[in-house]
């Protein structure tokens, strides 16, 4: 079965650093949201992506944040600046021809930011 | 409460036993979907019903939306130890194009 698969599974950074996160979408979707989860909270939404541009982001998304779709297969998130409060794990998604309908997620990055 | 609040928090019960969970919302939705998470993995997508839908069956699953209430329920039927797993509920909220709002999840651990 089709899956999105994210690279890496752990990232380490220290505050201040950039940091990108990888994931493969599935091939024949057209949408791809990233999502995080900080340790026992909700899962959150960040942004969402459709035809080489953004098309809804959150409050959490601030200019501090970056998607790109650099080619046909991958899709990143960059954090130019990392702070404290960015450890969590972040979750990339992408559905077929309907957005906000059966999402499928990868495995996550825990991204730990000291 | 918040948009998207589950209960209960967690629930504990044995193998063969029914399980049920709450989902309460604030806004007008699209539609309301349950998703699965296993401890440190992703989300896998179990089902979605839409606003004008009252009840789906998906296998085990059973899904019910009262849109009045602002509230669903998601029904395990004899349930199985690879059950075990946080559920949640996530709701495509009118206005929005493809944002999902998660609620706070439900831990089952489902006993042999």
């Amino acid at each position: 079965e089709p899956e999105v698969t994210q690279t890496p599974s752990h990232q380490v950074t220290q505050m201040g650093q950039e940091v990108i996160l990888r994931c493969v979408p599935i091939s024949n979707h057209l949408y791809f949201y990233w999502y995080r989860q900080i340790l026992g909270q909700k899962v959150e939404f960040l942004v969402s992506f459709y035809n080489n541009e953004i098309s809804e982001k959150s409050e959490i998304f601030d200019d501090q944040f970056s998607v790109e779709r650099p080619d046909g297969s991958n899709f990143t998130l960059k954090i130019r600046s990392t702070k404290l409060e960015d450890s969590a794990m972040y979750f990339c998604a992408s559905s077929g021809n309907l957005s906000n309908e059966k999402l499928f997620f990868g495995s996550g990055t825990q991204l730990s930011v000291l | 409460s918040q948009q998207g609040e589950e209960d209960p928090q967690a629930l504990s019960i044995q193998e063969g036993e029914n399980a049920t969970m709450n989902c309460s919302y604030k806004t007008s939705i699209n539609n309301l979907q349950w998703y699965r998470q296993n401890s440190g993995r992703g989300l896998v997508h179990l089902i979605l019903i839409r606003s004008n839908e009252r009840e789906k069956h998906s296998g085990r699953l059973r899904v019910t939306l009262d849109t009045s209430k602002k509230s669903s329920s998601l029904l395990i039927t004899a349930s199985r130890a690879a059950d075990t797993a946080s559920y949640f509920c996530a709701t495509a909220n009118t206005g929005t194009a493809s944002k999902l709002t998660f609620g706070t999840g439900t831990r089952l651990q489902v006993t042999l």
